[in-house]
């Protein structure tokens, strides 16, 4: 069955400090990949996704993530983060063409002044 | 982005009642719409897609007669959790899926219902 491995369950950064959140997936067809960012209280909210092209995907508020077909891996990235960046994320994986989405367990980001 | 709304945001019932939560497209009309299910510390796992005008399609493991799911209009889709228990105590998110001309059909997420079942 088709998985999505994200290996920090809570990170905990100081302001400006730069941010990257592992996520490996493991179905080897084609898959389409995305980071979803939830705020304390607030609803899932899409970062950035994958589909094809360039394997560099730059989304909303300073991130990015790197799709690494050879590692199955789209790790996410933000080179300075804010106070306001604390969240959960999740990093999700749907098969290409299909809409059902299979959802990593979430890392807990907290960001301190 | 587009809106999923949900109510109630939380509820609390006795044990062998019977609980619907509503998902609800504001802005934009969803043939497909889905159910999660969020433990503390976990990920969401999907329960079901639910289609306009037809029935759901249930994930392993998820008991359809358990997890009602009836898609009654392109911007309604409703969750009856029947008598309920105590271990279906969870988080239940929705999203509802915009489709468009593009390569990939997003999900917008409602903000969740939090049902205590006692």
């Amino acid at each position: 069955a088709q998985s999505v491995s994200q290996h920090n369950h809570h990170v905990i950064l100081s302001e400006a400090a730069s941010l990257e959140l592992g996520c490996n997936y493991s179905y080897g067809g084609t898959v389409n990949l995305f980071w979803y960012v939830q705020y304390p209280g607030q609803h899932l909210q899409l970062l950035l996704k994958y589909f094809s092209g360039d394997p560099l995907v730059k989304g909303i508020k300073g991130f990015e993530a790197e799709f690494i077909k050879s590692k199955f891996s789209f790790n996410l990235r933000k080179p300075s983060v804010q106070w306001s960046d604390t969240a959960e994320y999740f990093c999700a994986v749907n098969r290409g063409g299909g809409n059902k989405l299979t959802f990593g367990t979430g890392t807990q980001l907290k960001v301190e002044l | 982005g587009a809106v999923v709304s949900q109510h109630p945001s939380w509820v609390i019932c006795k044990s062998g009642t019977s609980v619907k939560i509503e998902c609800r497209s504001l802005d934009f009309q969803a043939t497909t719409m889905f159910w999660y299910r969020q433990f503390p510390k976990q990920s969401l796992m999907l329960m079901a897609t639910s289609n306009e005008g037809s029935k759901a399609t249930y994930e392993q493991g998820v008991e359809k007669d358990k997890f009602l799911i009836n898609h009654a209009s392109l911007t309604l889709s409703t969750l009856t959790v029947t008598s309920a228990h105590p271990e279906d105590s969870s988080f239940y998110i929705c999203s509802a899926l915009q489709t468009s001309g593009l390569s990939y059909n997003e999900q917008f997420f409602g903000p969740g219902t939090r049902l205590t079942v006692l």
